[in-house]
């Protein structure tokens, strides 16, 4: 079965500050790889997603990942957080059709 | 275009009575997923429709769990009689057909409290 790990529970930031939230994955076939955000109050909304190409996928409001298939690996990225940044960040995999698989999510916290 | 709908947005109910979710999908998707997403955690698939047929529905707990589409549209998730523990946010999302768009789009889901 197909499995997400996300590698912190809670990241504290100050503005301004780099982000790299990880996730690992299980499922040795082709999948396709989704980040997801949830701001407060708000509904899951789609930041990027990896089909196929060029492994560092560009995604809304500054974000990109980098898919390594060796390392199972779809780190969320961003060069300079902002404080409405804050908000959970999920990653969630599909095998083609298949069901998504979500990790627990990350909390990321920007201060002011 | 309108999005996932969904309603009740909060229900708060005694344990052992029963509870219905509703959800209408984006016009056009397909395919609706049923999630239950405790607090700190992420959405876990309860069951997947293919138009209205449920092609995947092992991690429903049927024995008071249910779901129907019956038209292929709309979908009702049902529980009957509630635990304590069914506390938490119950999400739908709908895609629409074809591979090429695997994207999922969530409705904005229902928080359940059983007291």
């Amino acid at each position: 079965a197909q499995s997400v790990s996300q590698h912190n529970h809670h990241v504290i930031l100050s503005e301004a500050a780099s982000l790299e939230l990880g996730c690992n994955y299980s499922y040795g076939g082709t999948v396709n790889l989704f980040w997801y955000v949830q701001y407060p109050g708000q509904h899951l909304q789609l930041l990027l997603k990896y089909f196929s190409g060029d492994p560092l996928v560009k995604g809304i409001k500054g974000f990109e990942a980098e898919f390594i298939k060796s390392k199972f690996s779809f780190n969320l990225r961003k060069p300079s957080v902002q404080w409405s940044d804050t908000a959970e960040y999920f990653c969630a995999v599909n095998n083609y059709g298949q069901n998504f698989v979500f990790g627990p999510g990350t909390r990321l916290s920007v201060l002011p | 275009e309108a999005g996932v709908v969904q309603s009740p947005r909060y229900k708060i109910i005694e344990k052992k009575q029963p509870v219905a979710f509703w959800c209408n999908p984006i016009s056009g998707h397909n395919t609706l997923y049923w999630y239950l997403q405790n607090l700190g955690q992420g959405p876990e698939l309860l069951i997947r429709y293919e138009n209205e047929e449920a092609v995947d529905d092992s991690q429903l707990p049927k024995d008071r769990f249910s779901a129907e589409r019956l038209k292929g549209v709309d979908s009702t998730l049902k529980i009957q009689p509630a635990e304590l523990g069914d506390s938490a946010v119950y999400l739908c999302a709908s895609r629409e057909p074809g591979l090429a768009n695997n994207e999922q789009f969530f409705g904005p889901g229902t928080r359940l409290t059983v007291l």
